[in-house]
């Protein structure tokens, strides 16, 4: 059965502080790996990733894919309180339909 | 303008209950989702539609059944509501069904009593 699962579940860090969220999956047809920042509702779309080695960066965001060993990690430099969410990885299939599986999530706080 | 929008945003009801939740996008894309999330906070898919055709359809009970009366609606409806169907129901957008990432509503939360 597809899997993915992200750790660690919870983080509270300090304002300034780097983190690093981790996401390993196990996917049949693995096309993608996505992140995702989730607050009080709608998920929001951080980073698609589909080639291992290669970052993406966003602002103080950045991601990594490693193919070979099946992993994924989402990091935030010099956080900040409004980075406090949940952090969603998911993982999407070579097939018809675009499905994405999912993890549990990382829930970051960050305090001031 | 809100992307994908869904209504209602709450839902509170009695068990044996039909209710329907609304979903519309305008971005222009051609494939729409139905996810549940429940307690755990896991989001699972439940439905995908392209232009108007099904193209996933999970391990959902029958209950649930979703329609979409063109490209950018895509509404859920479900019969007999129980207990365990309380849950946040988010509808998601996609510029096709082969690749990419989505575009969430802003969820229902349906607490069914």
């Amino acid at each position: 059965e597809d899997k993915v699962v992200q750790s660690p579940l919870s983080l509270v860090v300090h304002e300034g502080d780097t983190v690093t969220l981790n996401c390993s999956y196990e996917v049949t047809n693995f096309r993608s790996l996505l992140w995702y920042k989730q607050e009080k509702k709608a998920p929001t779309f951080l980073f698609m990733l589909t080639s291992s080695g290669i970052e993406k960066k966003s602002g103080r965001l950045s991601s990594i894919l490693d193919k070979k060993e099946l992993f994924s990690i989402l990091n935030i430099t010099a956080t900040q309180t409004g980075d406090s969410a949940v952090y969603l990885c998911a993982a999407g299939r070579m097939e018809y339909g675009n499905k994405l599986v999912f993890g549990a999530g990382t829930i970051l706080r960050v305090k001031s | 303008d809100t992307a994908v929008s869904q209504t209602p945003k709450y839902l509170v009801t009695q068990m044996g209950n039909d209710k329907s939740i609304k979903c519309e996008q305008n971005l222009g894309h051609d494939t729409m989702y139905w996810y549940k999330q429940d307690s755990k906070k896991f989001l699972k898919i439940m439905f995908s539609y392209n232009n108007k055709e099904l193209i996933i359809n999970e391990t959902v009970p029958n209950r649930f059944s979703p329609k979409s009366p063109d490209k950018a609606h895509l509404n859920l409806h479900i019969n007999s509501l129980e207990l365990g169907d309380s849950a946040v129901y988010f509808c998601a957008s996609s510029q096709d069904y082969t690749i990419g990432g989505y575009t969430f509503g802003s969820g229902t939360r349906l607490t069914v009593v």
